[in-house]
């Protein structure tokens, strides 16, 4: 099973400044199957990322995914107001499908 | 319009099977390369990944849940059930269904209490 870590575990930013989220793994991701989610308190997971890379419908350009292998990333280059939430990685690249923990982006 | 809406109940007593629906709508699971998971979200915590089932009917659970649990379909009814045996208060949690491989679209989510 592939263990996902991601860091840091609570980042605390202003808005307009850029994020940085990580997410390792404990085997190498096949074919880049790494999938980014936000989620808001109450409200259920939104797709942000998939296939490392690759922006889900109508999602902004803010949000950019990179990586390959164990070490993946995602930026959110300039932080919305909106955008302070809950972020989860995912592989489905080899089952079972795990998910990292979260990494929780707040207002500083 | 794709949608995906959880249904169950929301309190099983210790020791009880829960058994929960998801009801899907704009895609179905006979079509090749479709897929369904069921995925939960105890309260203040983590995603956990439970279990998937696909359109060819192969089927795949977490490791650490894998003989508790059972996923199935019903293609006519576009439903997918997962049943989990021996409820423990432990799985208190939000349980959601989702599309996909990346989760496209989530159902809503039920949350269900294990207490006697």
């Amino acid at each position: 099973e592939i263990v996902l870590t991601q860091s840091p575990g609570t980042l605390s930013l202003s808005p307009g400044e850029r994020a940085s989220l990580s997410c390792g793994a404990s085997q190498s991701v096949s074919s880049s199957y790494l999938a980014w989610y936000q989620q808001k308190p109450g409200q259920a997971p939104r797709l942000l990322i998939y296939g490392a890379s690759s922006r889900a419908t109508g999602i902004p350009d803010r949000f950019s995914g990179s990586g390959s292998g164990t070490d993946f990333t995602l930026t959110i280059s300039r932080l919305e107001p909106e955008d302070f939430a809950v972020y989860y990685c995912q592989q489905y690249g080899s089952s079972p499908w795990t998910f990292g923990q979260g990494t929780r982006v707040e207002i500083k | 319009q794709v949608t995906l809406k959880e249904s169950g109940p929301a309190l099983v007593k210790p020791t009880q099977t829960l058994t929960l629906t998801c009801t899907f709508s704009g895609f179905s699971l006979s079509t090749s390369g479709m897929r369904v998971s069921w995925i939960r979200q105890p309260p203040g915590r983590a995603l956990e990944w439970l279990a998937r089932i696909d359109w060819d009917d192969d089927k795949f659970y977490s490791s650490s849940l894998r003989t508790r649990l059972t996923i199935s379909k019903d293609t006519s009814r576009n439903q997918v059930a997962l049943t989990m045996t021996n409820m423990d208060p432990v799985d208190t949690a939000t349980y959601y269904c989702a599309r996909g491989r990346a989760f496209d679209v989530w159902g809503q989510g039920t949350m269900v209490t294990v207490s006697s």
